[in-house]
């Protein structure tokens, strides 16, 4: 199956401040999505972004597929942003069968 | 809330005890999935089901049995677990087998 690397592992931002999270893939996906897991457990989808640019709000991604990589941009950051941040993308000829990284770990001071 | 809805959102069981996972979802979506994730570790798929049907045993051993009545419902029943099946269980859902998923609040499961 494919290999999902996620950088950084950590993140410590001041409210306000701006950050950028990265996936990579060892494989070209066709199904990548990106999740928020808040310190309760709950994952919200945030993105399906196979390729492109998509914006909601304060967050936005893109996706360049031919190099396989995803970035998330968080704008503003505020409190309840803190959390984990999964990317994930199918493997191999599965579709449906995500493999998810391993995560970023954000937490937002005030 | 997501429109998928887990019970129990805690359980502890002993090794021998036989417990079940709830699973619902309100989003009239076709596919469910179950995911284990354990401390430090990523999400793990375990099963998928479609329209269902079982399209995916992702080497799960048969202490996890997953049953799938109608679309929106979905079990994952636990007898003779070890203290390593400790972890917090998630269920998903999504409209298709390639489209977004949408994951319940998770079961937290403590085997003694």
């Amino acid at each position: 199956g494919i290999q999902v690397e996620q950088s950084p592992p950590d993140l410590i931002l001041q409210e306000g401040a701006n950050s950028t999270l990265r996936c990579n893939f060892s494989d070209s996906v066709n199904n990548l999505q990106w999740f928020h897991q808040n310190p309760w457990g709950q994952l919200i989808n945030l993105f399906y972004i196979p390729s492109g640019t998509k914006q909601n709000g304060r967050l936005s991604a893109t996706t360049v597929a031919t190099e396989r990589y995803s970035l998330l941009y968080i704008s503003s950051s505020q409190t309840t942003d803190s959390g984990v941040y999964f990317c994930a993308g199918n493997s191999g000829g599965s579709n449906y069968k995500l493999t998810f990284g391993k995560g970023t770990l954000l937490t937002v001071n005030p | 809330e997501t429109g998928v809805t887990q019970t129990p959102r805690h359980l502890v069981m002993g090794m021998t005890n036989k417990k079940s996972l709830k699973c619902e979802q309100h989003l009239g979506h076709n596919a469910m999935y179950w995911y284990k994730q354990s401390a430090k570790k990523p999400l793990e798929l375990m099963f998928v089901y479609s329209l269902e049907e079982r399209v995916e045993n992702n080497s799960v051993p048969s202490r996890f049995s997953p049953e799938c009545p109608n679309s929106s419902h979905l079990f994952l029943h636990l007898h003779t677990l070890q203290p390593e099946d400790s972890a917090l269980y998630l269920c998903a859902s999504s409209q298709s087998l390639t489209g977004t998923q949408y994951f319940g609040a998770g079961t937290r499961l403590s085997v003694l």
